[in-house]
């Protein structure tokens, strides 16, 4: 079975300033999704960005982008430039890389509360 | 374009009674996924259904149940409440598999049971 730990339960950051969230995984298989996704107070989980593993590059969405290590089971998030509407709960989540029913599950990690310093 | 609503925002149960969550997928989504998200936990997969039928499930006890309606619409029901079922429920759809196009959330609905 898939695991996914965040060993950050916190995070801080002063406004306008870069911060990383930590992500690591475990699986036996070699094609699969990651993504982050960010949960406002509004508890909508909200997409941020998705990574396949396939893919070399690393994805980028505005100020946001990853650090995927394949071979170290490790999927960084970094946000450039915080803005205080960057304030949320982030979650790191894997789904399996067969797109057939059955394998639709993500598995979450517990979360890293980010907080933005005016 | 309407994203994922859900109904009720909140409800209060009691220990044993029965419990129905509604999920209405986003438009031009046929795909509907159930998680519970415990305090300070991550969401965990309940069951996901396609085509009115239950294509895959969680390490969730048969008290959980589900239907998917013509429509794509989607019941959660959860029988014999026991307090460890406080959680909010979140219904995530997507069109086909996620894989391809990747999911939308709804708000969620907080079930207390007391």
């Amino acid at each position: 079975a898939q695991t996914v730990t965040q060993s950050q339960p916190e995070m801080s950051v002063q406004e306008a300033e870069t911060v990383t969230l930590s992500c690591t995984y475990d699986t036996s298989e070699s094609d699969y999704y990651l993504f982050w996704y960010k949960q406002p107070p509004s508890r909508q989980m909200i997409l941020v960005i998705r990574q396949e593993a396939y893919k070399q590059q690393n994805a980028t969405e505005n100020r946001f982008s990853v650090n995927f290590q394949k071979a170290a089971k490790s999927f960084s998030l970094k946000i450039s430039d915080s803005q205080l509407g960057d304030a949320a709960m982030y979650f790191c989540a894997y789904r399996s890389g067969q797109s057939n029913f059955g394998n639709e599950k993500l598995t979450f990690g517990t979360g890293t509360r980010l907080t933005i310093i005016p | 374009d309407a994203g994922v609503t859900q109904s009720p925002t909140h409800l209060i149960k009691t220990r044993g009674q029965q419990v129905t969550l509604r999920c209405s997928p986003k438009s031009g989504h046929d795909t509907v996924s159930w998680y519970q998200q415990a305090l300070g936990q991550g969401p965990q997969f309940i069951f996901q259904y396609y085509e009115e039928e239950e294509r895959q499930r969680g390490n969730f006890p048969d008290r959980f149940s589900g239907h998917q309606f013509p429509n794509y619409s989607s019941e959660l029901n959860v029988n014999a409440l026991l307090l460890g079922d406080s959680a909010l429920y979140l219904c995530a759809s997507s069109r086909g598999t996620g894989a391809i196009y990747g999911y939308t959330f709804g708000s969620g609905t907080r079930l207390t049971v007391v």
